[in-house]
């Protein structure tokens, strides 16, 4: 089942932070969490494991809270570059599973000057 | 510089027709992926591979197959019983064995493919 991603868009201007959150109905075992740009591939950002464990990448940083099967991104004093399409992906298992994701329907991201 | 390589950009298939995407990756990643995505929506999986000769079908498989006779490629065949194939579809790989260990490991995707019904 597709995680769900809140909000379904955000509307900012430089320099304001935003968080974009991921909710799944399964037990998961790790969240990803990709940008897109109009027409391009999906960019990888950031990976978190089971463990509730929060990672950084630049200004943007992200949690996991595996008892409640949910992610969230968080983005400080945004720049024009992080206008896109963020998507997280779950992996509902680990081991075997090889990575196989399931992704939310995407949060659009527009920054302003 | 390594990278997972799509073609064609687009694609335009007639009624009927069977066309194939192709994908190559030189990363000397085990799993390779094939997502489809439609406007404003995000990405469904179609099929999967995590190893050589070995593919699974993923949630939207119907009118779509695949073959990984070698790791480096992927081929994506859209066959004429897709009854909606118009979309932009995205092949991504990952390396999910490190010395013995399964991890997971982002996705690196390619630039991808649109796919148009005429």
């Amino acid at each position: 089942q597709q995680p769900v991603q809140s909000p379904q868009a955000v509307i900012l201007r430089e320099g304001e932070d935003a968080v974009i959150n991921c909710s799944s109905s399964k037990a998961l075992y790790s969240v990803h969490w990709y940008r897109q740009k109009h027409g391009e591939a999906p960019v990888f950002l950031m990976i978190l494991l089971k463990g509730g464990e929060q990672k950084g990448h630049e200004k943007i940083s992200a949690s996991f809270n595996e008892k409640k099967q949910q992610s969230s991104l968080y983005l400080t004093a945004s720049q024009l570059s992080y206008s896109g399409t963020y998507f997280c992906g779950t992996a509902d298992s680990g081991g075997t599973s090889y990575g196989k994701l399931t992704f939310g329907q995407g949060t659009i991201l527009t920054v302003h000057p | 510089d390594g990278g997972i390589t799509q073609s064609p950009k687009y694609l335009f298939r007639k009624e009927g027709q069977n066309v194939t995407l192709s994908c190559e990756q030189n990363l000397n990643h085990d799993a390779m992926y094939w997502y489809r995505q439609d406007p404003g929506q995000g990405l469904r999986l179609i099929y999967y591979s995590q190893i050589v000769n070995d593919f699974q079908k993923g949630d939207i498989a119907e009118g779509y197959s695949v073959s990984r006779e070698k790791k480096e490629s992927f081929p994506l065949t859209v066959t004429s019983a897709q009854k909606n194939p118009t979309a932009f579809y995205l092949c991504a790989s990952s390396s999910s064995r490190v010395l013995g260990q399964t991890k997971n490991y982002g996705y690196t995707f390619g630039s991808g493919t649109r796919l148009t019904v005429v």
